[in-house]
């Protein structure tokens, strides 16, 4: 069974700050992996899609990584700005299947 | 506007009544999905539909879930008598069939449940 754990769950920063979110997940065999961001009371919008045979997407100041080996991914938020507050959440597809797990989530909040 | 559409945004009802709850997909997806979403909680999987076929579903769809999509186009979950329990957020999301941008998932704006 897929496991995603998101670490940090919450994380408060300065206006301007470089930041990493981590998610980290059990079963390596992935078909992809998607980043998403959710204001409070909405759906999910979708920032980076990673296909298990790429390393990283790219994004406007966000960069997401893959390490399969490994189990974990990275999203890079570069200069955060107040705007970006919100909650991120990871999604992973393991291979073969539709069903998409989902990490907890990390709750951003960026200080002007 | 041409993403995924959900309908009611927000229902209020009581324990014991009926609701169903509609998602319009991004028209040229043939993939479907319904999620589930409790406070400061991820996402849950519930069921997912390619084009009419309702192709998998999760063990937290109970007999008193129903999921639908006649035409392989809109979708509707149904949720008979209500338990207090069922009160979360409900999220659709569709997808292009691999040879598109591959399983990239896009969620429409999610119907809220309250159940009294």
């Amino acid at each position: 069974k897929q496991e995603v754990t998101q670490i940090p769950a919450a994380l408060s920063v300065p206006e301007g700050e470089n930041l990493v979110l981590n998610c980290s997940f059990t079963d390596s065999a992935i078909y992809n992996l998607q980043w998403f961001r959710q204001d409070p009371g909405k759906g999910l919008t979708s920032l980076l899609l990673i296909q298990s045979s790429q390393r990283e997407q790219t994004s406007g100041r966000l960069n997401a990584s893959l390490d399969k080996s490994s189990g974990r991914s990275t999203l890079y938020i570069a200069a955060s700005q107040p705007g970006d507050s919100a909650t991120y959440l990871c999604a992973v597809r393991v291979g073969g299947y539709q069903k998409v797990t989902f990490g907890t989530g990390t709750k951003l909040q960026v200080i002007p | 506007d041409t993403g995924v559409s959900q309908n009611p945004r927000h229902k209020i009802t009581k324990r014991g009544q009926n609701v169903t709850f509609r998602c319009d997909p991004i028209s040229e997806h043939n993939r479907l999905y319904w999620y589930r979403q409790t406070l400061g909680q991820g996402p849950e999987f519930l069921t997912y539909f390619q084009n009419e076929a309702q192709l998998e579903k999760s063990r937290l769809l109970s007999d008193r879930f129903s999921a639908e999509r006649p035409k392989g186009s809109f979708s509707t979950l149904e949720i008979q008598r209500t338990e207090q329990g069922d009160s979360a957020m409900y999220l659709c999301a569709s997808s292009s069939p691999p040879g598109g941008e591959a399983g990239e998932l896009f969620f429409g704006e999610g119907s809220r449940l309250t159940v009294l």
